[in-house]
């Protein structure tokens, strides 16, 4: 149990649209999910803490206008990527943790976007 | 773990050496540590988990060990295969910010394991 989806898995865009990625928790509830940024050869970075029926708190320096979060279900949250730029190229992954418990996440496999 | 958007550090072993993989973490008050395991283009897979009223932990083949004195972890890998070759991360929860903490991962680093 406690998988974690993620869709798509690779996306292209053009610059300056925008793309949508899915965090789906398919067989538990997640009240609170995670997104993380992960450039090559580099670290998980957090971008922001998503809640269900609740605004997203995002980390020091992640613009809440250019990257929008909604978490409308126990089951999914969804990260928009507004007006994407070549530099917002990056591997993007999510992470729920079930509803009522502490510490242990589960991940997603992460979704690669490459803006051109 | 602090990740500072450092490149990754790497590990090279030969296959059947046992492996150790190092983690410093800076905020005094976690007390709950996690080792991932990330292959290339994949999300990160949980190895071992401890917390801090233990020194150590021991899994199948993996074992990690805290010393909250100088705040350091390390994931101790036996008879290293060429199917651990991945990125390793520590990754510490910080409370206080929501229910349940958030996760901060480490810089990583890369085990590479010849045949």
């Amino acid at each position: 149990g406690a998988v974690v989806s993620q869709h798509p898995s690779w996306v292209i865009c053009k610059s300056g649209t925008s793309v949508k990625i899915e965090c789906r928790s398919l067989d538990f509830q997640a009240t609170t999910m995670f997104w993380y940024r992960q450039f090559p050869k580099q670290s998980l970075m957090l971008m922001a803490t998503s809640n269900e029926g609740s605004k997203a708190t995002y980390e020091q320096g992640v613009e809440k206008d250019k990257f929008l979060i909604n978490h409308a279900s126990l089951t999914l949250s969804t990260l928009t990527v507004t007006s994407a730029h070549p530099e917002d190229s990056s591997f993007y992954i999510c992470s729920a943790r079930k509803t009522g418990t502490s510490g242990e996440l589960f991940f997603g496999e992460g979704s690669r976007l490459t803006v051109l | 773990g602090e990740s500072v958007g450092l490149h990754l550090p790497t590990l090279s072993v030969q296959e059947g050496d046992n492996s150790i993989i190092n983690c410093a973490y800076s905020n005094s008050a976690s007390d709950y540590f996690i080792w991932y395991k990330q292959e290339s283009g994949k999300g990160p897979q949980f190895i071992i988990d401890i917390r801090s009223n233990m020194d150590k932990r021991q899994g199948q083949r993996v074992t990690v060990l805290l010393n909250k004195t100088v705040k350091h972890l390390s994931l101790q890998i036996a008879a290293t295969q060429p199917g651990d070759s991945a990125v390793y991360f520590c990754a510490d929860l910080l409370w206080g910010y929501n229910q349940g903490g958030k996760l901060i991962f480490g810089q990583g680093t890369e085990l590479s394991v010849k045949p």
